[in-house]
């Protein structure tokens, strides 16, 4: 059964720094893209980047509106996605998902970050 | 970035009757591959978004075949035919043809 479960949530001030962790089980991890994707409260979601697959290189992608601040990686023996957040603001307030694959197939159950004083 | 606008912004639908959702594209989704990189998800209330079409017109795994999609290269439909109680929530379509992939801002379905 495929799973994947967030962590690492929780309320940070405004320029914090935050990681996210998604640990994944089921699968083999190393075939399948990963993304990063987040929901506001009551708006729709936004993706915010990407890490391709082994036979990819394990490459990244990001939202212009994120790129810079916020980096993707992969612990492949660990079969762990990470999402480090850097300089947070308030607008980044939200939800946040990973999810498997070309097709966002799976998702996590989610993770709430806070950025508030 | 592509823009994806979705209509109606809700819908209300009596159980067992059709619903469609609109989804239309600032620009083709329709890859040089001719794949049609259009997607529809389902947000149940309190609950991660979940696949139901890929590609435009592909049925997930384990999505029931009440659901249909269908469309143009800048324009598409998501079909629910006979809803049921548990077909209530938000639904998004999302395109994949080019970073930064893109939503649209997602249609509310309710039951009357």
């Amino acid at each position: 059964e495929v799973k994947l479960l967030e962590s690492g949530g929780g309320l940070v001030q405004p320029g914090g720094s935050l990681r996210l962790s998604c640990a994944a089980s089921g699968f083999t991890f190393t075939d399948f893209y990963m993304s990063w994707i987040r929901q506001p409260p009551g708006k729709a979601p936004e993706w915010l980047g990407v890490i391709r697959n082994k036979a990819n290189g394990y490459t990244t992608e990001y939202n212009p509106s994120v790129k810079g601040r916020f980096t993707i990686s992969r612990d492949n023996t660990q079969n762990i996605l990470y999402l480090q957040m850097n300089t947070l603001r308030a607008k980044d307030t939200a939800i946040y998902y990973c999810a498997r694959g070309g097709s966002w197939d799976y998702w996590g159950q989610g993770v709430m970050v806070t950025v508030s004083s | 970035d592509i823009v994806l606008t979705q209509a109606p912004l809700s819908v209300s639908v009596t159980p067992g009757e059709s619903a469609s959702i609109s989804c239309r594209s600032s620009k083709s989704l329709l890859s040089s591959k001719g794949i049609t990189s259009l997607y529809w998800y389902l947000q149940k209330p309190g609950k991660s978004p979940q696949l139901l079409i890929y590609r435009m017109s592909n049925l997930a795994s384990g999505v029931p075949d009440r659901f249909s999609g269908s469309g143009s290269e800048t324009d598409f439909t998501l079909k629910i035919s006979k809803v049921e109680t548990e077909d209530v929530g938000v639904y998004y379509c999302a395109q994949f043809l080019e970073y930064p992939y893109t939503f649209g801002a997602g249609t509310k379905l309710e039951l009357k």
